[in-house]
């Protein structure tokens, strides 16, 4: 089946600790996203990549770094700089228009 | 700057009473318009892509129409497993193919 994998599901970061949430997609699209979604609020970008080995930073990347060594690949690590790392993130790819999502990672700060 | 907003932030329904969802945009030339549902905990679930005022499509109980300034997700007869978050996002001139989002709207559907 093709579609957008992310993980691990939930995920427990303690202070200062950096941790990286997978996300991996089979549908040959050139575009992937990272966005954040916190509860009364839409979705906002971290990250996108339109092509293998090139990023963008979005509207709120500040704390956050990506890697897009692989077409399927687009990994996403959130540092101990990001200060309120708590919320729902979501992977996203894109051929042109429409975007698919995976099922989110949710990041607890313990 | 684009922007989006949805209203109602959210909304109750009894089994049957039909109604409709509304997204208002501002955005430089826009490329698409899209609706997604997403149920507590999961990623959002594709449902149209509207392009150009004048346009609808539909599935099953909802349909979507466009005009120059928003957009209306119509449901009709909706049942309990209609209830979900509906987000509105576009695709502009301002932004090539990322995407801005709506707040969405809480729909809960009672029986």
């Amino acid at each position: 089946d093709g579609g957008i994998t992310q993980s691990p599901k939930y995920l427990f970061r303690k202070e200062g600790q950096n941790v990286t949430l997978s996300c991996e997609q089979n549908l040959n699209h050139d575009a992937m996203y990272w966005y954040r979604q916190d509860p009364g609020q839409g979705l906002r970008l971290i990250y996108y990549s339109q092509i293998v080995n090139d990023f963008q930073k979005g509207d709120i990347a500040e704390g956050y770094s990506v890697s897009r060594e692989k077409k399927e690949s687009f990994p996403l690590t959130v540092t101990s700089a990001q200060k309120n790392p708590t919320a729902f993130y979501l992977c996203a790819s894109s051929i042109s228009t429409e975007a698919f999502f995976g099922q989110g990672t949710r990041l607890t700060v313990v | 700057e684009d922007q989006v907003t949805q209203s109602p932030e959210a909304l109750r329904l009894q089994e049957g009473e039909s109604s409709s969802l509304n997204c208002s945009y501002t955005v430089s030339g826009l490329r698409g318009l899209f609706w997604y549902r997403q149920d507590p905990g999961k990623g959002p679930e594709f449902l149209f892509t509207l392009y150009s005022a004048g346009e609808e499509k539909e599935k099953e109980r909802l349909k979507a129409t466009l005009t120059k300034k928003e957009s209306f997700l119509h449901i009709t007869a909706p049942k309990p497993e209609d209830s979900a978050t509906y987000l509105c996002a576009v695709q502009s001139d301002n932004y090539g193919q990322n995407f801005v989002f709506g707040p969405g709207t809480r729909l809960s559907v009672l029986p």
